[in-house]
Parts: C-alpha cells; sequence; structure tokens
C-alpha cells in the first residue's frame, strides 16, 4: 500500500530565515505531488503540482518554491520567510492523470509559524 | 466561476442524526469524480467517499453516502447517526478527466455534532 510522508510536523521560524519542507511517497511510483497551504479556518489554497522529476507548476506567484529532485520526492523552500507564510502546509499524492478516478492522499501536514 | 461550492460554512446536528452537507459542482467534462474530505482539528486530510459521473449508484461507506444528482450537478454528502468524532471540516472535490492532474476544493463546511 502507499503512504506519504511529511516532516516536520511543527515549526517556529523567524521572519526572514529559509524554509524547507520535506514530504516522500512509498508504494507507488511516477506519482503526481501536490503541496497546499491552508490558512487557520479557511480552504485549501494549491501552491504547486508536479508531474514528474524537475517538473514543477506553480499556482500562485510569491517567495516560495518547490523542486522534486526523485520522483517520490518533493521539497518546499523559502530563501527567505515572511509574516504571511505561517499556515499549514500539506503534502499530498494522486496517481498520473488522465484519469479522474483516483483521490488525493495527503500527508498530516506541517503547522509553520513565523515570528 | 467556482468548480466546487459549498454554501454552508457551518452546521450543528443532534448526536444520533443524520445530517446532509450539500457540494455543488460546475463542469462540461463528461467524466469526472467526486470525493468528500473530513478534516479534524487535528489537520489531517482523511478521503471518506467516491462518486464517479458515470456511477448510476449513490457510493456509500459505512455510516457516509453520497447523494449524487447529476442533472442538478449535486454531490451531497449524508452522514447517518451522527458522532461526537464527526466534527470536522468537510471539503467536497473534483476531478475532472480532461484536466486530470487537477483538483478542485469548496471552501469546507464546519460540522459541530452536539451532545
Amino acid at each position: 500500500s502507499q503512504t506519504i510522508h511529511q516532516w516536520p510536523a511543527t515549526l517556529v521560524q523567524p521572519v526572514g530565515s529559509p524554509l524547507s519542507l520535506e514530504c516522500t511517497v512509498e508504494g507507488t511510483s511516477n506519482p503526481n505531488l501536490y503541496w497546499y497551504r491552508q490558512a487557520a479556518g479557511r480552504g485549501l489554497q494549491l501552491l504547486f503540482y508536479s508531474v514528474g522529476i524537475g517538473q514543477i507548476s506553480s499556482e500562485v506567484p510569491q517567495n516560495l518554491s518547490a523542486s522534486r529532485p526523485q520522483d517520490r520526492q518533493f521539497i518546499l523552500s523559502s530563501k527567505k520567510l515572511l509574516l504571511s507564510d505561517s499556515g499549514f502546509y500539506l503534502c499530498a499524492w494522486a496517481f498520473r492523470g488522465p484519469t479522474y478516478n483516483s483521490p488525493l492522499h495527503f500527508g498530516n501536514g506541517t503547522r509553520l509559524t513565523v515570528t | 466561476a467556482q468548480k466546487i461550492t459549498q454554501t454552508q460554512p457551518g452546521m450543528f446536528v443532534q448526536e444520533k442524526e443524520a445530517v446532509t452537507l450539500d457540494c455543488t459542482y460546475d463542469t462540461s467534462d463528461q467524466s469526472y469524480g467526486l470525493f468528500w474530505y473530513k478534516q479534524p482539528s487535528s489537520g489531517e486530510m482523511i478521503f471518506l467517499i467516491y462518486q464517479g459521473s458515470y456511477d448510476e449508484q449513490n457510493a456509500t461507506e459505512g455510516r457516509y453516502s453520497l447523494n449524487f444528482q447529476k442533472a442538478r450537478k449535486s454531490a451531497n454528502l449524508v452522514i447517518s447517526a451522527s458522532q461526537l468524532g464527526d466534527s470536522a471540516m468537510y471539503f467536497c472535490a473534483m476531478r475532472e478527466l480532461g484536466t486530470g492532474n487537477q483538483f478542485y476544493f469548496g471552501t469546507g463546511t464546519s460540522l459541530t455534532v452536539i451532545p
């Protein structure tokens, strides 16, 4: 069966510091990978998704970036965090399209507080 | 236009009663899937139930069922015999064959089960 690991679970970082969140998937090959952000009490905002190694689609221009150095590894980064980067970050995977009947599977999330 | 609309920001239900959470969708694709997720206060996103556009019967998973009305483009989640542990945010989502790598989420409904 497939599993997704995301770490760390919580993170407190000062403004201007760098960020690296990592996500790995096991038990499947060539997955689509996604990074979402969720502000407190709000819905999901898609930040990035990837359909393959080195292929990143950015949905929201900001000071965050994503990379996919290996097939089942997805990294979210920032060189200098802003207060507005605080939130709950969720990594997810899905079987690659074209398909419509397989769901997104989420990691447990990272709660980031920028102080 | 919004792809997924959830018009109930918050809902209350008495324990052991049934509750319906509304979801309407917008698509011109003939092939699509509809998904419901539960997000408890701990933050993880739990996949609950799936309905395909060609499925003639409503999907059911334990106490969860999906009231699928294709002509009205609605996919309401019905939770029977509510339990205190059902208190959470619930998100409706859609995946289309034509844009198979994209998932569209609603803004969510916060459900509170009252003892």
